[in-house]
This record gives C-alpha cells, sequence and structure tokens, in this order.
C-alpha cells in the first residue's frame, strides 16, 4: 500500500510564478515530513522539513505547509526559476516506534521550470 | 565534510553473479540508510544502521541480500546471485537526526 502519495507526475510553471506541489498520506503515525529534490544522476537532495507540531516551515523561497486533519502537505516554490526543474520527492516519518527514522517516500512529482 | 558517497556509479552483471557496493556517509553521522529506487518510484528503505548495528530490515531485502558496517563507518551492500528485478538505483544516506543525506546512487544493471 503506498503510504505516501503525490498523485500529480507532473508540473509545468513558468519563470516567476509559483509552483505547488501536493504530497498525502495515510498513515496517522507520520509525525515529521520532508522534501526532497532530485536531479537525473543524481541522489535525492533535502530541501525543507516540518515537524507535525507545526502547520508552516519556511526556508527562503520554499515554504512547506501541513494540514495534519487533511493528511495532507504542500511545498511552494516562488519565485520559481528554471534550475527548480527536477523531480521533487516527499517524504515522512514515524518518529515514534521501532521505525529508526527510515524514509517513506512519494512517486515523485517533475516539475519543469520554463524560462 | 565532503558528503555521501557511494561506489561504483554504474555497475553491470550478468545474471547469477554476485555484487558488492560500497558506501561512506558523512564522517560524524551514525545513522545510515540503504534505499532502493526504480523507474517512476520513490527510494524505497531497505536496511538500516545505527553505528554498527543493523537495526532494521526491510522485506525487501532478501536471503539473497546481506549488509555490513563494520566499526560503524563505510557500508557494503552485497547482493548474490543477482536476478533481473534486481535492476535499480541503490542509494546509500546518512544523517543524525530525521534529516537524511543521500549519496549519488549504485546504478545497477542485470543482463
Amino acid at each position: 500500500d503506498q503510504q505516501v502519495k503525490q498523485n500529480s507526475p507532473s508540473l509545468s510553471v513558468q519563470e516567476g510564478r509559483i509552483s505547488i506541489l501536493n504530497c498525502d498520506y495515510t498513515n496517522s503515525m507520520f509525525d515529521y515530513f520532508l522534501w526532497y529534490k532530485k536531479y537525473p544522476a543524481e541522489g535525492p537532495t533535502f530541501l525543507i522539513s516540518i515537524s507535525s507540531i507545526k502547520d508552516k516551515n519556511e526556508d527562503g523561497r520554499f515554504t512547506v505547509f501541513l494540514n495534519k486533519s487533511a493528511k495532507h502537505l504542500s511545498l511552494h516554490i516562488v519565485p520559481s526559476q528554471p534550475g527548480d526543474s527536477a523531480v521533487y520527492f516527499c517524504a515522512a516519518v514515524d518518529a515514534g516506534g521501532t521505525s529508526y527514522g527510515k524514509l517513506t517516500f512519494g512517486q515523485g512529482t517533475i516539475l519543469t521550470v520554463h524560462p | 565534510d565532503t558528503g555521501v558517497s557511494q561506489d561504483p556509479r554504474h555497475k553491470i552483471t550478468k545474471r547469477g553473479q554476485n555484487v558488492t557496493f560500497r558506501c561512506d556517509p558523512i564522517s560524524e553521522h551514525n545513522r545510515l540508510y540503504w534505499y532502493r529506487q526504480t523507474l517512476g518510484q520513490g527510494p524505497e528503505f531497505l536496511t538500516y544502521f545505527q553505528n554498527e548495528a543493523q537495526l532494521e530490515k526491510s522485506r525487501l531485502l532478501s536471503d539473497r541480500f546481506s549488509a555490513e558496517r563494520p566499526k560503524g563507518s563505510f557500508s557494503t551492500l552485497e547482493i548474490q546471485r543477482t536476478e533481473q528485478g534486481d535492476s535499480a538505483m541503490y542509494l546509500c544516506a546518512s544523517g543524525t537526526g530525521y534529516e537524511q543525506y543521500f549519496g549519488p546512487g549504485t546504478r545497477l544493471t542485470v543482463t
């Protein structure tokens, strides 16, 4: 079963506009969430994270929003730049129990930012 | 800090052969993870080390897979009697908290 879902396989945005990437999860034990960016032939690069005790975290052009009741999070990139073109993965952690911090990933969304 | 490194970057092998991959984590990181990624999917957890102790293994890790982290430093992942279904990107990550930092991966192709 897919516990973390990114339902949009791809997103195309004009340079300078906002990119919004969405992620849904089903496991209510998840309490820490991360976004990664991946370029071809490279490993995922950590972007930004959020704990379940917050509903928003901001870092420069990147903001992550968490709606726990809806089990939904989103990544906003403003303004979008052509260099942001990559695959974006949402990941979740069950910080308690014996999960040992392993990440459960969504399928990824391909973001293309057009000049 | 040179980041997480993995070797080799690419490996082509014939079905039935054994392969071994190496991961060198960021030196101060006590947590080390292995993931596998296939086309169109996100990385999937394989196994976790805290220092030298292997504390968790996914059910994806069949008996043909073994991982070690001697002395809590670098780690190796061995696949015995490779099958075509083992073709994937094998990713190593390290960290001290919830954020994990990934290496570039080893692309395995089994022919």
